[in-house]
């Protein structure tokens, strides 16, 4: 079966960027699928963070937009999340989704001097 | 943005009884194809979210028939007929009918 698996730096400084992939195994990225990115807080709630098909469509959260991109690389099987100018309010665990059904584990990453 | 809200936010239950929780969204989510997106995750403690339901009361493959979903428009219900201990968790409806997809602030289910 499908399977996602975040990869990255689980500490970032402030001003820094983040970098983190999600593995697909088990099946096509190329897919008829959105590949989505979510983070929570600790103690918070969820927040959608952006999507992209594999056929270059996006969608970003507005709030977001300006430090996000999202990418696919389809020889790899994994798509990917960059957020730049990162600050504390960015401290999370983000998850990667193939759209909403699936999800994987997750990875906390603190933004931290 | 579309804000969805949940009652109860903390819900404490009995072994074997049933629960319900309550969300309801800022604006209709029914979509131009006809579908109503709105779907339920439970995410157990130290767990990513799991979805449940999708278009409001369809059970993802794996989900006891225990959990059910309904309602329409923008007033929607998650029941469990019978509370397990394996329930126990944060349970969250999130609409992915309108961009931004939105997730609800979260109802919280445990053991009296």
């Amino acid at each position: 079966q499908v399977q996602l698996q975040e990869s990255g730096p689980g500490l970032v400084k402030p001003s820094g960027t983040l970098s983190l992939t999600c593995a697909v195994s088990g099946g096509s990225i190329s897919s008829r699928n959105w590949w989505s990115w979510v983070r929570q807080p600790p103690g918070k709630g969820l927040e959608w963070i952006g999507e992209m098909h594999h056929s270059g469509s996006s969608n970003y959260n507005p709030s977001l937009k300006s430090r996000v991109t999202i990418s696919i690389d389809k020889s790899k099987n994994q798509f990917s999340l960059k957020l730049t100018s990162m600050t504390a309010a960015d401290t999370a665990v983000y998850y990667c989704a193939r759209g909403s059904d699936l999800w994987g584990r997750g990875t906390l990453v603190t933004v931290s001097s | 943005d579309v804000v969805m809200t949940q009652s109860p936010l903390s819900l404490p239950v009995t072994l074997g009884q049933p629960a319900s929780i309550s969300c309801r969204s800022s604006q209709s989510l029914v979509h131009s194809d006809g579908n109503t997106y709105l779907s339920w995750f439970q995410q157990r403690p130290g767990q990513s979210p799991r979805r449940l339901i999708y278009k409001v009361s369809n059970r993802d493959s794996g989900v006891p028939d225990r959990f059910s979903g309904s309602g329409s428009g923008t007033d929607f219900t998650l029941k469990i007929s019978r509370v397990e201990a394996e329930d126990v968790g944060v349970y969250y409806c999130m609409q992915d009918t309108h961009w931004l997809f939105t997730f609800g602030p979260g109802t919280k289910v445990d053991i009296k």
